[in-house]
């Protein structure tokens, strides 16, 4: 059984600061790891991915993830946030050779002026 | 670059109606997925379609059909509305198997009197 755990479901901080929203999965199997985020009243938007390789993958607008396989956990990073990151961030992870994806419940991010 | 297309944007149904939801994209993914995404909460699979007339319940099939005409559009039809039921129901695609991302529509907004 896949599942994907987002421990906090509300993180508050202010304009500038640094932002580490996290992310732990657990599935027996090789995966495919992704963030999206979601903006009030829009669908998801795809953020990064890892797959193989570097650990630390750059996404779009500064983010980015760090995965660890002995900790089971894929937590997206921002050094400074903008007012305009407040969204609801989603962890992903899907199987390989395995067409669904399997969601977290998501964190929503407020960024305080 | 592509898009997904949902329509309608806001659908008001009465309890017990028969209510279709439409989903096109341009993409030329095989894969297309439908989600319910109830308030502040994430989401919930409920059909996904890996080619033309292939479906795959997914944890949330009960109450609902859905349709894989051609490769560019997937339906979803709620077939017995409850009364009070407000959802937002996104749809979305992707290229089967692979590291590969999904692509979200703006969803549609239900809303059952």
């Amino acid at each position: 059984t896949q599942t994907v755990s987002q421990s906090d479901a509300h993180v508050t901080v202010f304009e500038g600061d640094s932002v580490e929203l996290r992310c732990n999965y657990s599935y027996g199997g090789s995966i495919y790891l992704s963030w999206y985020i979601q903006h009030h009243g829009h669908g998801l938007q795809f953020l990064l991915k890892y797959y193989s390789g570097n650990p630390v993958v750059q996404g779009v607008n500064g983010f980015e993830a760090e995965f660890s396989k002995s900790d089971s956990s894929f937590h997206l990073r921002k050094a400074s946030v903008h007012w305009s990151d407040s969204a609801v961030y989603f962890c992903a992870v899907r199987g390989r050779g395995n067409n669904r994806i399997f969601f977290g419940d998501g964190t929503q991010l407020v960024v305080k002026p | 670059g592509g898009i997904i297309t949902q329509t309608p944007k806001f659908l008001i149904g009465q309890e017990g109606q028969k209510l279709t939801l439409k989903c096109q994209q341009n993409f030329n993914h095989d894969t297309m997925y439908w989600y319910r995404q109830d308030s502040g909460k994430g989401l919930r699979l409920i059909y996904y379609s890996i080619t033309e007339n292939d479906l795959q319940k997914g944890d949330l099939s009960e109450g609902y059909d859905a349709s894989r005409e051609k490769k560019s559009s997937f339906s979803l039809t709620v077939t017995s509305a409850q009364k009070n039921e407000m959802a937002v129901f996104l749809c979305a695609s992707s290229i089967t198997g692979g590291p590969y991302e999904q692509y979200f529509g703006p969803g549609t907004r239900l809303t059952v009197l």
